[in-house]
């Protein structure tokens, strides 16, 4: 079965720094690859999503990953981080060749931006 | 609605007891999951419908653990016999079909005392 590494659990940031979360994971056919944002009180949203074509995804809020498939990563970037980012951040895959719909998470990276 | 929405937002129970936890998909939505999340942890995957069958009901736990969604609709999930074990926020989320992005509720809260 697939699996997802976040291995930041936890990062500390200043206002204006630039962030990158890493995202592994561990299945060798095609997937489909999402990073999740949870806000303090707020319930998972989608931040972006990786499909097929451009591996360079740009999502909302300034937020973009870069799909590697020879190193099985999905790196979360942001170049200069805001106090509103702070939250949970999720990556997560589907396997897309065995139709399997399912969401596979990892287990999470807390981002706290300090003003 | 807007979004999927989930009721009640918290459910206390004590041990032995049996549940029911409800979700309103965004309308027009045929596909539902349902997913649990305990503390520190990535949410699970328990089960998903598209339309009123269960496409996959793999990640249920054990047999305690049930879902429907009788009209393709509302989705119910259903605990007998609760175990502490058992507490954790359960998420329901929808999408348009099997292969679009899935979008989430706010959750149930369970806590069984």
């Amino acid at each position: 079965a697939q699996s997802v590494s976040q291995h930041n659990h936890h990062v500390i940031l200043s206002e204006a720094a630039s962030l990158e979360l890493g995202c592994n994971y561990s299945y060798g056919g095609t997937v489909n690859l999402f990073w999740y944002v949870q806000y303090p009180g707020q319930h998972l949203q989608l931040l972006l999503k990786y499909f097929s074509g451009d591996p360079l995804v740009k999502g909302i809020k300034g937020f973009e990953a870069e799909f590697i498939k020879s190193k099985f990563s999905f790196n979360l970037r942001k170049p200069s981080v805001q106090w509103s980012d702070t939250a949970e951040y999720f990556c997560a895959v589907t396997v897309a060749d065995t139709g399997r719909r399912a969401l596979t998470f990892g287990s999470g990276t807390r981002l706290q931006v300090q003003p | 609605g807007a979004g999927v929405s989930q009721t009640p937002s918290n459910k206390v129970t004590e041990k032995g007891k049996y549940v029911e936890l409800r979700c309103d998909p965004i309308s027009g939505h045929t596909a539902l999951y349902w997913y649990r999340q305990s503390l520190g942890q990535g949410p699970e995957f328990l089960i998903y419908f598209q339309g009123t069958g269960a496409a996959d009901d793999s990640g249920l736990p054990n047999d305690r653990f049930f879902a429907v969604r009788p009209e393709g609709s509302v989705s119910t999930l259903k605990i007998q016999r609760t175990e502490r074990g058992d507490s954790a926020v359960y998420l329901c989320a929808s999408s348009f079909s099997l292969y679009n992005e899935q979008f989430f509720g706010p959750g149930t809260r369970l806590t069984v005392l």
